[in-house]
């Protein structure tokens, strides 16, 4: 089966401005989480939608929002983007919930210059 | 959310079984413990779970202590492939979001 797409996989962009990123799960996964990893603060957890409800929501500013379709497909979005917002952003399917045998994307890696 | 502590760094031999500890001394009672692993420049990989009893899938074997306050994870014949960052989480199912720390870096050597 199909894994986990995210697109685009690389993006580059300048301070001030807004990035959307998009993560199509696995089919028949509800779950969908979103994840940044910086080489300073590891992988850290930016929220979870499930059947298009966020459901949690990691320690992040407000300028980070994201979304989910009736068809499970999400996008996150990240607004007045600042240097330090440089990152591997990595998206995380489920049938459930989060913990259970998540599957993983590729990651987008976004470089805001 | 149970926090975990693993070694940041361990060698292993090609063909030689791979032990990751991991300790969780506030792992709760409902709480599982999950292990991930990160191979360089792709998404983290989800290997295993376990509650109490040991667990053995196609990729690994979990052991679990009875007082479940820590736990390995063995990879049988470990190859090149295995160089990974590994992550031991310990969580709720199904609502706890996955919190990696730092995880061990294993490096499989010829």
């Amino acid at each position: 089966k199909a894994g986990v797409t995210q697109t685009p996989r690389y993006l580059i962009k300048t301070r001030g401005q807004q990035v959307t990123l998009s993560c199509s799960p696995i089919s028949g996964h509800r779950s969908v989480s979103w994840y940044q990893q910086t080489p300073g603060q590891g992988l850290q957890f930016l929220f979870e939608y499930f059947s298009e409800t966020q459901r949690n929501k990691g320690n992040f500013p407000g300028r980070f929002s994201g979304r989910q379709f009736s068809n499970s497909r999400s996008e996150m979005n990240v607004s007045t983007l600042e240097l330090g917002d440089s990152a591997l952003y990595l998206c995380a399917s489920s049938l459930t919930g989060f913990l259970t045998e998540a599957f993983f994307g590729q990651g987008t890696r976004l470089t805001v210059v | 959310d149970a926090k975990t502590t693993q070694p940041p760094s361990m060698d292993c031999a090609e063909g030689r079984a791979a032990n990751l500890p991991c300790n969780h001394s506030t792992i709760s009672g409902n709480e599982y413990v999950y292990w991930y692993r990160q191979i360089h420049s792709q998404g983290p990989q989800y290997i295993i779970h376990g509650l109490k009893n040991n667990e053995t899938n196609e990729m690994a074997s979990l052991i679990i202590t009875e007082d479940r306050k820590s736990s390995t994870l063995i990879l049988p014949h470990a190859t090149l492939r295995d160089t990974a960052v590994y992550y031991c989480i310990g969580g709720d199912s199904g609502n706890t979001p996955l919190v990696f720390g730092k995880g061990t870096r294993l490096s499989v050597i010829a």
